[in-house]
């Protein structure tokens, strides 16, 4: 089972600044690699797919990056409604998937 | 619009059963992969079972195999889960999701509360 580890746990920003999350794959994915979002008391939304194409709909500050076992998701100026839990996933090797533990990105 | 609403939630003693459903619209549910995912109270994401389009196979989590059966009827639009002997560590939110390539959930539903407990 490829184990995703994500960091840092809990990530405080400002408004109109940049937020760099990372994720590390315990053996490489290759760009199989997915982002979401979740807010509190609602469904996970779909954000990247294949390490850095965005999912319909997904404003332009939200970017992917990396391959192998090195990824990261960059928001280049958040905006109040970015406040959230963000997931990674892998899907080069499943069953099973498997996600990352998340990173809270909360109001500094 | 995509529609993917779960029911079926609820109160089971350890050891009971539970079926929960997910009811599909506004995509061609017969052309895509579904999923349930679920997510403990306050803990992060975990993928359940998996089923392909035309449900030819399907797979499990190693925590729900023997126990967990999902299945779905495309004339009906609709995804099941049934679980069998459950366990306190099943309590979580169940969500059902759906994806036209394979591996990425696309679609999801808002979810339906498993709570386990005598």
């Amino acid at each position: 089972e490829i184990v995703m580890t994500q960091s840092p746990a809990t990530l405080s920003v400002s408004p109109g600044e940049r937020a760099t999350l990372s994720c590390r794959a315990s053996q490489s994915v290759s760009s199989n690699l997915a982002w979401y979002q979740q807010k509190p008391g609602q469904a996970p939304r779909l954000l990247i797919t294949g390490a850095s194409i965005r999912a319909a709909g997904i404003p332009a500050r939200f970017s992917g990056s990396g391959s192998g076992t090195e990824f990261t998701l960059t928001i280049s100026s958040l905006q109040s409604e970015d406040f959230a839990v963000y997931y990674c996933q892998q899907y080069n090797n499943w069953p099973p998937l498997t996600f990352g533990g998340g990173t809270k990105v909360e109001i500094k | 619009q995509v529609q993917l609403v779960e029911s079926g939630g609820g109160v089971v003693q350890p050891g009971g059963s539970l079926r929960l459903s997910c009811a599909v619209s506004g995509f061609t549910f017969s052309r895509y992969g579904m999923y349930w995912v679920r997510q403990a109270p306050g803990k992060g994401l975990e993928w359940v079972a998996f089923i392909r389009y035309d449900g030819s196979y399907e797979y499990y989590a190693d925590s729900v195999r023997g126990r967990f059966t999902i299945s779905r009827d495309n004339s009906k639009n609709t995804l099941y889960l049934q679980m069998k002997n459950l366990r306190a560590e099943d309590t979580a939110v169940y969500y059902c999701g759906a994806t036209a390539a394979a591996g990425t959930v696309g679609y999801w539903g808002q979810g339906t509360l498993v709570t386990v407990s005598s």
